[in-house]
């Protein structure tokens, strides 16, 4: 089976911009997560897809938004991009019914906002 | 709330010496527990994991045992290779409506040949 795909691998903005992060979960994975990685925050939970549906989401300012679509691909949205948002952003799938399966994580876009 | 503490590093061994990177959690209801990997420029990769009391997880010659009564999840081995080198993330899901992993801080090891 293919891995977790992201697109783009590497994304340069400046501040004020949006940004629109793409995921393609393993087939037959209906949940999608997404986490933002800095070297100062750590990993921090963002949101989760499920059947098109956001099931759960962190502690992130509106301007971070998510959809998923009906064949599991995931976009993220970024509206006005601020310096603090530059990081690492993963997503992981999973089948999607239960907190013992396992997450397969992608390779993770870095964003840099100048 | 719920949370992950695990040792800071970075750690640093030299080959063949034993491995310990400590985590603690503190959750509502039920977790599951978890071992992730990073390697240099890469994603995260699943180690090992439980997903419940007294399991252990075992993966590569790492192990981690679910401690509930000290709700710990220690990650320990016998002997490393410098190709063990990366950062360790402890992590635990819960299944609350939807699905919600929260990680530690990570360790970075540095094993030195």
């Amino acid at each position: 089976k293919a891995g977790v795909t992201q697109t783009p691998r590497y994304l340069i903005k400046t501040r004020g911009q949006q940004v629109t992060l793409s995921c393609s979960p393993i087939s037959g994975h209906r949940s999608v997560s997404w986490y933002q990685q800095t070297p100062g925050q750590g990993l921090q939970f963002l949101f989760e897809y499920f059947s098109e549906t956001q099931r759960n989401k962190g502690n992130f300012p509106g301007r971070f938004s998510g959809r998923q679509f009906s064949n599991s691909r995931s976009e993220m949205n970024v509206s006005t991009l601020e310096l603090g948002d530059s990081a690492l952003y993963l997503c992981a799938s999973s089948p999607g019914s239960g907190a013992q399966e396992t997450q397969y994580f992608g390779p993770g876009t870095r964003l840099l906002v100048l | 709330g719920n949370s992950v503490t695990q040792m800071e590093g970075p750690v640093t061994l030299s080959e063949e010496a034993f491995l310990t990177i400590n985590c603690t959690y503190t959750a509502t209801g039920y977790p599951s527990l978890f071992w992730y990997v990073q390697y240099p420029g890469e994603g995260l990769q699943l180690l090992l994991k439980a997903t419940k009391a007294d399991d252990k997880g075992s993966n590569k010659g790492f192990e981690a045992t679910y401690r509930k009564e000290t709700t710990s999840f220690h990650l320990e081995k016998g002997s490393v290779q410098v190709s063990d080198s990366a950062v360790y993330f402890c992590a635990l899901s819960l299944f609350t409506g939807g699905f919600k992993t929260i990680f530690g801080a990570g360790t970075r090891l540095f094993v030195k040949a």
